[in-house]
């Protein structure tokens, strides 16, 4: 059974620093991974998809994804308040597969 | 771009009765949709996959004749709860696949169902 793996916090970082958020998976053909963010209440918002292993920056966002050690992790820089939320961890195998998701971690950017 | 919408946003029912929920992409067409379900303080779990023209794929644990999604066309998939019970209620979210981003999967605003 695919397993996704977070911290579930609060993670609680003051703002303008950089929050690090973490994520293991089991399946090791897990193929393709992603970060949403989610506010109460709310659906999941896409932040970051990342298919090879290295690092990928959008923004503010980096992910970095290790298949060797089922690792994925998400760093957002110069974090702001609106940036409060719970952060999900997903994988897939395929594209025609639907995703497994992580507990989320609860992120608090302390202004 | 990608934008996927839902209704009800929310919706309350008698224990016993069925309910309705669409989920439809706005401005591209999605040739695979899932369902996922969300309960208080938990992550979303995926309930079933559905092509468009073909029967939906459920997960294990999940009745299928209970819970009936029809994709009949690449922008509209339907999810009904039928005879419905408390154990229900929860948070009900879409989400489809765009043809041409073969992996990236954008979701719907959810439906909170609340069954008495």
């Amino acid at each position: 059974q695919k397993e996704v793996e977070q911290n579930s916090g609060p993670l609680s970082v003051p703002e303008g620093a950089i929050a690090s958020l973490n994520c293991t998976y089991s399946d090791r053909v897990s193929q393709s991974f992603f970060w949403y963010r989610q506010y109460s209440g709310k659906s999941p918002e896409l932040i970051m998809s990342i298919y090879s292993n290295g690092d990928k920056e959008d923004g503010r966002f980096t992910a970095q994804l290790n298949k060797a050690s089922q690792y994925v992790s998400l760093l957002i820089r110069d974090s702001q308040p609106s940036d409060s939320a719970t952060y999900l961890c997903a994988v897939t195998g395929g594209g025609a597969d639907g995703l497994t998701f992580g507990k989320g971690t609860h992120l608090i950017i302390q202004p | 771009g990608a934008v996927v919408s839902q209704h009800p946003s929310w919706v309350i029912c008698k224990s016993g009765t069925s309910v309705k929920i669409e989920c439809r992409s706005l401005d591209f067409q999605a040739t695979t949709m899932f369902w996922y379900r969300q309960f208080p303080k938990q992550s979303l779990m995926l309930m079933a996959t559905s092509n468009e023209g073909s029967k939906a794929t459920y997960e294990q644990g999940v009745e299928k004749d209970k819970f009936l999604i029809n994709h009949a066309s690449l922008t509209l998939s339907t999810l009904t709860v039928t005879s419905a019970h408390p154990e229900d209620s929860s948070f009900y979210i879409c989400s489809a696949r765009d043809g041409r981003e073969i992996y990236e999967q954008y979701f719907g605003p959810g439906t909170r169902l609340t069954v008495t």
